[in-house]
């Protein structure tokens, strides 16, 4: 059975720094894309940051550029996103979500994907409060 | 980045009858790369459509999809009392993914 293990939600301060990981299994981890895809209480969803198969390549939404890191080890089987300067609105559950991903180079050869999710975990919480 | 509107917002119908959502994107989705999701309260989204129109493993043939360019429906033929939750459109073929805001589907 693919299942997906979030963990290392929690409260944080503002301008505070937190690591969630991704256990995966029942999958080849290795030759997936994954995602990272957040809902704020009560709201819709909303992507994250994504990265490919071997880690060579990531992609972040403009609204946590320069602040998240996604990364991935895929000894482990474990994907993480190390999220810094915390602010009040990235308070939300964080999915993790396998892509499923038909590939394509863009206009300045980078590597990109159109992805849709499936699986997802079942989230963890992140607030962000003083 | 491609804004996608759902609507109606909450959907109020009984078991056994039929529900139409809509989902419609502020530009043409390329290749029809557009997914539905359904969304139980404290759970995580699960997959029910892509390509807008296939159906995902194990998703009951009530749901279907339908729809190209910038306007997208998903059907649920016969309402089933686990079918009352909330339903996100996604599009995947422009960067970034973006979800619509949802529809509940809530028993009237």
């Amino acid at each position: 059975e693919v299942q997906l293990v979030e963990s290392g939600g929690g409260l944080v301060q503002p301008g505070g720094s937190l690591r969630l990981s991704c256990a995966a299994s029942g999958f080849t981890f290795s030759s997936y894309w994954m995602h990272w895809v957040r809902q704020a209480p009560g709201k819709g969803l909303v992507w994250v940051s994504r990265i490919n198969s071997d880690g060579s390549s990531t992609s972040y939404a403009d609204s946590v550029k320069g602040r998240f890191t996604i990364s991935r080890d895929n000894a482990k089987n474990t994907l993480y996103l190390q999220m810094n300067s915390l602010r009040a609105e990235d308070t939300a559950v964080y999915y993790c979500a396998r892509g499923v991903t038909i590939p394509y180079y863009d206009f300045w050869s980078a590597l990109e994907g159109y992805n849709w999710f499936d699986p997802w975990g079942q989230g963890t919480l992140v607030t962000v409060s003083s | 980045e491609i804004v996608l509107t759902q609507s109606p917002g909450t959907l109020s119908l009984s078991p056994g009858e039929r529900a139409t959502l809509s989902c419609r994107a502020s530009q043409s989705v390329s290749s029809s790369y557009l997914a539905w999701y359904q969304q139980k309260p404290g759970q995580a989204p699960r997959l029910l459509i892509y390509g807008a129109s296939s159906r995902a493993t194990g998703i009951p043939d009530r749901f279907s999809g339908s729809g190209s360019g910038t306007d997208f429906t998903l059907t649920i033929s016969r309402l089933e009392p686990e079918d009352f939750a909330v339903y996100y459109c996604q599009q995947y073929g422009s960067s970034p993914e973006t979800f619509g805001q949802g529809t509940k589907v809530e028993i009237k």
